[in-house]
């Protein structure tokens, strides 16, 4: 079983709905979590951080609910732009720095 | 900087072949990634580098799988010898390490073996 575990998808929206991804991680030790996102033949890049507090950074935000192990990605109002895949990432704490990413979510907004 | 920078960008090499693909992370980075992404099963870890060093290897799929870091500027993960069921877009990623900064990717090597 994979450590990181996300909905593939596709997921296509009109222009402005809201819409969720959800993403379940196995290894309790996993310290910290992550979104990246990525363009079709493009490479990773970081959207942002999920904290327990969860955060917030305009249309997008993020929680972390450790004791259900899973994190979320919401997206209010969505653009043409956003259309891409997401992928969630845990990083393993007790000495590794390994990241794991899961397969990814992709999104298509569509007009 | 340049950010992390791969090359080739493209490679198209027959069965049997070596192939070797560069790193050149951002400088002051002590973690160093490679990953190879295919459809089915999305981004995986093939190992990764603290201070040249190699730290956990495990994802590398086979002994034909080799990764160096000879310095803090350079990496090179080699195919020997490759097989078509190696086609896949392989990332490098940097990082400063600590468990709360950002991984920096590469525009990735996009290996087809014929």
């Amino acid at each position: 079983r994979k450590e990181v575990e996300q909905d593939p998808g596709p997921f296509n929206v009109p222009e402005g709905a809201t819409v969720a991804f959800n993403c379940t991680y196995s290894n309790s030790a996993s310290q910290s979590f992550f979104w990246y996102r990525q363009d079709c033949r493009k490479e990773p890049k970081l959207l942002m951080s999920v904290y327990s507090s969860g955060n917030e950074d305009g249309r997008f935000t993020a929680q972390l609910n450790r004791a259900s192990q899973y994190i979320s990605l919401l997206i209010r109002d969505s653009k043409l732009s956003d259309s891409a895949t997401y992928l969630c990432v845990g990083i393993s704490g007790a000495g590794s720095y390994q990241l794991t990413f899961g397969k990814g979510t992709k999104l298509s907004v569509i007009p | 900087d340049a950010g992390v920078i791969q090359s080739p960008r493209h490679e198209v090499t027959e069965m049997g072949q070596e192939v070797t693909l560069r790193c050149k992370p951002i400088s002051g980075h002590d973690y160093l990634f490679w990953y190879r992404q295919t459809m089915m099963r999305g981004l995986e870890l093939l190992i990764y580098f603290n201070n040249n060093v190699p730290i956990d290897d495990s994802g590398m799929p086979e002994d034909r799988f080799s990764a160096k870091m000879p310095n803090a500027s350079f990496s090179t993960l080699k195919i020997q010898p490759s097989e078509p069921r190696d086609s896949a877009v392989y990332f490098c990623a940097s990082s400063e390490g600590y468990t709360n900064t950002e991984a920096f990717f590469g525009q990735g090597t996009r290996l087809t073996v014929v």
